[in-house]
C-alpha cells in the first residue's frame, strides 16, 4: 500500500541553521506530495505541496522538491527561528484516493 | 474568517456513553473528512464526505459514524466508546478533495475510561 516514511525525530536546531527533514514515499499510483507543520495546541496547516515529478513548493523560506528517481520530498529551510518549532507531517495523496496518506511527523524544536 | 470550528476542545467520557463530536465549516467546501492522531502514526483517515448525503469509509472506521446532512456540518458519532478510542480527533475540509489541500480544525482530545 501506500506510505510516507519520515526521519525519526524529535529534531533540535539552534536559531539560524540550516533544517533538512527527510522523506520519502511508496505510492500504488502517481501521487501529490505534501507538507503541513502543527503548531502547538492547534490543527495542521498546508505548508507546501507538489503535484508531479521536480516540481518544487515553496511557502515561509520552506522548500521541498519532488523527487520521483528517489522517491522523495525532503523539506529544507536555510535559515530557523525560534518561531519554526512545530510537528512537521508529510503526506501523499494518489489521485481519486480520496484521502492524504501521513508520516508520522518530526518534532522540530529551534532554542535561541 | 475562513475556519473549521470542532467541539468540545477536551472531553473525558466513560465508556459505552455515547458522544458526539461537531464539526462545522464556513467555506462552502464540498469535501469533508476525520482523522485521528496517535502518537507515531500519524493521522489516520476515519470518514469522509464528497458532499451532502455521500460518505465513505477510511482506513479506521471501526467503532464511528458520521453523517452529512448538510454541506457545512460533519459530526463524528461514537455510539459506544471504548479506550482505544483515545485519541486526538481532527475534522478537515477541502473545496475538491485532497489534491486542493485541507482546512483542519483545531482539534478533539478525547479521553476514554
Amino acid at each position: 500500500g501506500d506510505s510516507v516514511t519520515q526521519m525519526e525525530g524529535p529534531v533540535t536546531l539552534s536559531e539560524e541553521a540550516f533544517l533538512t527533514i527527510n522523506c520519502t514515499y511508496t505510492a500504488t499510483g502517481y501521487p501529490s506530495l505534501f507538507w503541513y507543520v502543527q503548531y502547538p495546541g492547534e490543527g495542521l496547516q498546508l505548508l507546501l505541496k507538489a503535484t508531479k515529478a521536480d516540481d518544487k513548493g515553496s511557502n515561509k523560506g520552506f522548500e521541498a522538491t519532488y523527487r520521483k528517481e528517489t522517491t522523495s520530498f525532503h523539506l529544507e529551510k536555510g535559515s530557523v527561528q525560534v518561531s519554526d518549532s512545530a510537528v512537521y507531517f508529510c503526506a501523499l495523496t494518489i489521485q481519486g484516493a480520496q484521502k492524504l496518506v501521513f508520516g508520522q511527523g518530526t518534532r522540530l524544536t529551534i532554542n535561541p | 474568517e475562513a475556519q473549521v470550528t470542532q467541539n468540545p476542545r477536551y472531553l473525558i467520557t466513560v465508556t459505552g456513553k455515547k458522544l458526539t463530536v461537531t464539526c462545522s465549516q464556513n467555506m462552502n467546501h464540498e469535501y469533508m473528512s476525520w482523522y485521528r492522531q496517535d502518537p507515531g502514526l500519524g493521522l489516520r483517515q476515519i470518514y469522509y464526505s464528497m458532499n451532502v448525503e455521500v460518505t465513505d469509509k477510511g482506513d479506521v472506521p471501526e467503532g464511528y459514524k458520521v453523517s452529512r446532512k448538510e454541506k457545512r456540518n460533519f459530526p463524528l458519532i461514537l455510539e459506544s466508546p471504548s479506550p482505544n478510542q483515545t485519541s486526538l480527533y481532527f475534522c478537515a475540509s477541502s473545496l475538491s478533495g485532497p489534491v486542493a489541500g485541507y482546512t483542519f480544525g483545531s482539534g478533539t482530545r478525547l479521553t476514554v475510561v
